[in-house]
């Protein structure tokens, strides 16, 4: 059960585009179209963003959208705002019927 | 509206037990899968377990199998955690989460477990 791979920061400038890819395996990213992402503000609960790989909940902007290519996936974010300022994960289904998340990724908005 | 709210957290001894609870509302508990996510000071999310809608599937992170035990009781719309030969490891503030497409789709605001002597 060994973490997804995500970069540890990324950052842009109001306006700009930021991509925050999450690398996984054969065994999860690979395998399902199971993968989601998560915005954690400090001192916040998650808040899903995305979920099945390009699914947005009611209620995200679609500012926010879900890709994947082989064993990686990623989260793209446009038209940055402030507010975006938060820590992203992901998350992916395993064949062994469990999850797994991403390291993290500390996003700045310059 | 959805809300989960957690409770049990507090600080233990290594070697002890805690039991955390989920108490659900808006929503039908019984239809969907849900789960415990941890997260220890200044680090990032950790699955812990899941549970489906019937408590007839489980699963557990590696790290907490044999020691945590997830339940739930439908009747009463609450999620458990057993855990069970507490380690300083586990010190973390812990989320249950309902499932949907396979993520976390509504979180509780968590509760924090130290363990420390």
């Amino acid at each position: 059960q060994s973490a997804l791979t995500q970069p540890p920061s990324v950052s842009g400038s109001p306006g700009q585009s930021v991509t925050i890819s999450c690398t996984g395996t054969s065994s999860d990213v690979g395998s399902y179209n199971r993968v989601s992402w998560y915005q954690q503000p400090p001192g916040t609960a998650p808040k899903v963003m995305i979920y099945e790989v390009t699914n947005r909940p009611s209620g995200v902007p679609d500012r926010f959208s879900g890709s994947k290519s082989g064993n990686t996936a990623s989260l793209t974010i446009s038209g940055l705002q402030a507010e975006d300022e938060a820590d992203y994960y992901c998350s992916s289904y395993t064949s062994s019927n469990t999850w797994v998340f991403g390291g993290g990724t500390k996003l700045t908005v310059l | 509206e959805v809300q989960l709210v957690e409770s049990g957290g507090g600080l233990v001894q290594p070697g002890g037990s805690l039991r955390l609870s989920c108490a659900a509302s808006g929503f039908t508990f019984s239809s969907y899968w849900m789960h415990w996510v941890r997260q220890a000071p200044g680090k990032g999310l950790v699955w812990v377990s899941h549970i489906i809608g019937g408590g007839s599937r489980i699963s557990y992170a590696d790290s907490v199998k044999g020691r945590f035990t997830i339940s739930r009781d439908n009747a009463k719309n609450t999620l458990y955690l057993q855990m069970n030969s507490l380690r300083a490891e586990d010190t973390a503030m812990y989320y249950c989460a309902r499932d949907y497409g396979y993520s976390g789709y509504d979180w509780g605001q968590g509760t924090l477990v130290t363990v420390s002597s």
